[in-house]
């Protein structure tokens, strides 16, 4: 069974501090990652993507895949209230899974920034 | 990226019916797919809809209580039928596409209630 795993919180942060989110996935053949987020009533967002290890930046947002550790997480500079949201990790798995398309998505992690 | 526009947005509905859910994506995608989401859930895969060919199914999910349909690259459709309560939820699409790496995106949501 593939998994991914995040912590639910919620994540409480001050305005202006760097909200970290971090997912854990168990299938070692994973080869793309991506960071949604979601508005209370809303539908999914994309946020980030990433394929190779390292880091990829996008204004305030941070990726970090670190593939021997099997997790990724997402860095939020100069966090703001608009960034509360739940942020939802998702994994794309390897060649070797039964159904390499679909998505295996965490339960989410609920931030809150705080002014 | 590709625009998903999706309807009913929202709708409610008698015990014993069924409603048929529109996705209709501006450009040629690759997959299309459709998710369930209770609230405060995360995201919950039906079913891969198949251009030309059946859909494939997730476990728990059936093509008798969850007909789709997918007759061209930038169109299905999702029948929940005979609807109980437990089917209230929000019903998600979502495209992937051209390309398999390319990252999923999704439709605004059908958020559906069954008295």
């Amino acid at each position: 069974q593939k998994e991914v795993e995040q912590n639910s919180g919620p994540l409480s942060v001050p305005e202006g501090a760097i909200a970290s989110l971090n997912c854990t996935y168990s299938d070692r053949g994973s080869q793309s990652f991506f960071w949604y987020r979601q508005y209370s009533g809303k539908s999914p967002e994309l946020i980030m993507f990433i394929y190779s290890n390292g880091d990829k930046e996008d204004g305030r947002f941070t990726a970090q895949l670190n593939k021997a550790s099997q997790y990724v997480s997402l860095l939020i500079r100069d966090s703001q209230p608009s960034d509360s949201a739940t942020y939802l990790c998702a994994v794309k798995p390897g060649p070797n899974a039964g159904n390499n398309r679909k998505l295996i998505w965490g339960l989410g992690t609920s931030l809150a920034v705080n002014p | 990226s590709a625009v998903i526009s999706q309807k009913p947005s929202r709708d409610i509905c008698q015990r014993g019916t069924s409603l048929t859910i529109q996705c209709q994506v501006d450009s040629q995608v690759t997959m299309m797919f459709w998710y369930r989401q209770q609230p405060g859930q995360s995201l919950t895969l039906i079913a891969t809809a198949n251009q030309g060919s059946e859909a494939t199914y997730e476990s728990g999910f059936v093509i008798d209580k969850f007909p789709i349909s997918r007759p061209n690259l930038t169109f299905s459709t999702l029948t929940v039928s005979n609807m109980s309560p437990e089917d209230s939820s929000i019903y998600l699409c979502s495209a992937l596409g051209p390309g398999e790496d390319q990252p999923q995106h999704f439709g605004d949501g059908t958020r559906l209630s069954i008295l």
